[in-house]
């Protein structure tokens, strides 16, 4: 079983839908949660950042961590062709400096 | 957040020749690492390459196949050895900020394409 587990869709929705994105993970000792955000040929760019349970907002993007059930999510409001990427989630201990877990990537296509 | 500089961007090779990555800071970084992301594939940590000492790999990741440098704190580079088509991939660099170290930030990468 892998660490940490996600639909890699593909993903498509209308503009201005709102979409979910959602991970799962099987280690309890992962403590801190990211959401990267991949262009085509791009590296991944960190878009979201949230500690133990709990939301966490900025902008249209509202990030979810329930710790119990051991799932994460990404919620996109008002979705924008803009938003069309892979979405990347990612998490560690907190322990080990900087190394991350992640999962496949989720594409997502936002057609105007 | 740091400014990391990757090259080459993309390449095409032989099989069995060797290539270099090379992995660019803008500012003193606590952790680097090089990662693998392959089509469909999650991204793999290869290795945290640390400062004037031998990179610590993780398990299916092997010195002689992937010999990594950190003379300073700012700079890195992977070598993919002997390389075969399997070894066509993304290799990505990634650094982690003392302070802000659970978080990483990434290159842009570099495709490799084994032929």
């Amino acid at each position: 079983q892998k660490e940490v587990e996600q639909d890699p869709g593909p993903l498509s929705v209308p503009e201005g839908a709102i979409v979910s994105l959602n991970c799962t993970y099987s280690n309890s000792a992962f403590q801190y949660f990211m959401w990267y955000r991949q262009y085509s040929r791009k590296g991944p760019e960190l878009l979201m950042y949230t500690y133990s349970s709990g939301n966490k907002e900025d902008g249209r993007f509202t990030a979810q961590v329930d710790k119990s059930s051991k799932y994460i999510s990404l919620f996109i409001r008002d979705s924008q062709p803009s938003d069309s990427a892979t979405y990347l989630c990612a998490m560690t201990r907190g322990s080990t400096l900087g190394r991350l877990y992640f999962g496949r990537g989720t594409q997502l296509t936002v057609w105007p | 957040s740091a400014v990391i500089s990757q090259k080459p961007s993309r390449d095409i090779c032989q099989r069995g020749t060797s290539l270099t990555i090379q992995c660019q800071v803008d500012s003193q970084v606590t952790m680097m690492f090089w990662y693998r992301q392959q089509p469909g594939q999650s991204l793999t940590l290869i290795a945290t390459a640390n400062q004037g000492s031998e990179a610590t790999y993780e398990s299916g990741f092997v010195i002689d196949k992937f010999p990594i440098s950190r003379p300073n704190l700012t700079f890195s580079t992977l070598t993919v050895s002997n390389m075969s088509p399997e070894d066509s991939s993304i290799y990505l660099c990634s650094v982690a900020i003392w302070g802000r170290g659970t978080e990483a930030f990434f290159g842009q990468g570099t495709r490799l394409t084994v032929v």
